[in-house]
């Protein structure tokens, strides 16, 4: 398998705009999660799937970010309208929480929002 | 809820020197602790894992941990320091009955030649 797969992996923006990432989980797995990185705050869950829907956004900063799984294959994370401070590396990971309880990370997608 | 705990932000050690990493956690119910390895601008990389069973786990590129209930503690070793080491380790915990993993801080290690 090729892993989880994070398009795209820069993303440079104006502020305002409709910011879209995109993550194809490893085939099989039945879980997903989305995670921020920044120096100031670490890596930070933001919403996690099971089974295509969604367990906990508890961690989605607030209503500008969404986040969808419309099939066990695809999910994306959309920033609108984007800010300046929403510049950070934004991680996928999928895991088969039946068997293997560890997730696969994604190489990421560095935003920056100017 | 479940947290961990990195202390030390960064660690220096010399080429063929121990390289010791602390991990404390924190879970109300029997953990899964976890040690990931980032090199920059890549991903996390598993290097070990504890869910149950024998409390030293054996990980990738000679890296080890051992699982003290007792202290609540899950740190990483290496008996002998490669300056490919040097990358960003983070320590994680979940559980049975929670999905998400929770990180620590990280703790970035840097290898003297």
């Amino acid at each position: 398998d090729a892993g989880v797969i994070q398009s795209p992996r820069h993303e440079v923006t104006e502020m305002g705009q409709e910011v879209t990432l995109r993550c194809k989980p490893i085939s099989g797995h039945n879980s997903l999660f989305w995670y921020r990185q920044t120096m100031m705050r670490g890596l930070e869950l933001l919403i996690y799937f099971n089974n295509n829907v969604p367990i906990d956004d508890s961690g989605m900063p607030e209503d500008r970010f969404s986040a969808k799984m419309p099939n066990a294959s695809f999910s994306t994370l959309k920033i609108q309208p984007s800010e300046p401070r929403d510049s950070a590396v934004y991680f996928c990971a999928s895991s088969f929480r039946d068997t293997t309880t560890e997730a696969f990370f994604g190489q990421g997608t560095r935003l920056t929002v100017v | 809820a479940q947290s961990v705990t990195q202390l030390g932000s960064h660690v220096s050690v010399s080429e063929g020197a121990l390289v010791l990493l602390r991990c404390n956690y924190s879970s109300s119910v029997p953990p899964y602790l976890f040690w990931y390895v980032q090199y920059p601008n890549q991903g996390l990389q598993l290097l070990l894992k504890y869910t149950t069973g024998a409390t030293l786990v054996k990980g990738i590129n000679g890296f080890e941990a051992e699982f003290k209930k007792s202290e609540t503690s899950f740190h990483l070793t290496k008996p002998s320091a490669h300056m490919s080491d040097a990358a960003e380790y983070f320590c994680a915990v979940s559980s049975f009955n929670d999905y998400k993993l929770s990180f620590g801080a990280g703790t970035t290690v840097t290898v003297r030649a």
